[in-house]
């Protein structure tokens, strides 16, 4: 079956780095996208990675290993307002998108 | 420019009762989906649409209807609503295909079936 893995929740420092990490096994792979969702509120796009490496946009890093079905979002310079959850999901070969349960952030002073 | 908005944003149904979900976006997007979104789990794909007059089943399809009559609007119906069906849903659409990666999403509609 297909499979997305990802930390159930996640504790860090305002100011700090966190790594959030998601693994995936699908029948196949066309891209992997990072969402980000406020509770109550809906997803919002972060990044998309389709080649192997490190994709950076501002505070936010994304990076893709195929080779090893794994990715990491990369949060830098942590404030309070990234307490959320965060979405990993993968298109597969039928170009459907299989989503991970969501890694809840949470960001303490 | 409202984006992706969905109607309505909270209902309570008895179990049995019938309800449509309405999906409207501005955007000129021709791929719409419909998913529910329940805690601990994944966004779960229930009913997409590539373009005006066409559907497909996601991957939880069952107890669900769609229509696409109208490229902008794309209407989830629950025939027969169950407590199963307590969930958050959520209408998104896309420009093109997905390999361009942005989903947007309406707001979401909470519904509670008693």
């Amino acid at each position: 079956g297909q499979n997305i893995d990802q930390p159930t929740e996640m504790t860090a420092t305002e100011g700090a780095i966190v790594q959030i990490n998601c693994t995936y096994q699908t029948s196949g792979f066309n891209g992997l996208f990072w969402y980000q969702q406020h509770a109550g509120e809906a997803p919002t796009f972060l990044s998309y990675n389709v080649l192997d490496g490190l994709e950076e946009k501002g505070r936010f890093s994304s990076f893709l290993s195929r080779s090893k079905g794994y990715s990491y979002l990369l949060l830098k310079e942590l404030q309070m307002k990234d307490s959320a959850s965060y979405l990993c999901a993968v298109m597969d070969s039928n170009y459907q998108l299989i989503w991970g349960a969501g890694t809840k952030l949470i960001i303490k002073p | 420019n409202a984006g992706v908005t969905q109607t309505p944003k909270f209902r309570v149904l008895k179990t049995g009762q019938s309800m449509t979900l309405l999906c409207a976006q501005d955007m000129n997007h021709e791929y719409m989906y419909w998913y529910r979104q329940d805690p601990g789990m994944g966004l779960r794909l229930i009913h997409y649409s590539v373009g005006e007059g066409t559907t497909a089943k996601g991957e939880v399809p069952d107890g669900y209807n769609v229509s696409r009559l109208k490229k902008q609007n794309f209407l989830l119906g629950l025939e027969s609503a169950a407590p199963s069906q307590t969930s958050v849903y959520f209408c998104a659409s896309m420009e093109g295909g997905l390999d361009t990666g942005e989903l947007f999403f309406g707001e979401g509609s909470r519904l509670t079936v008693l």
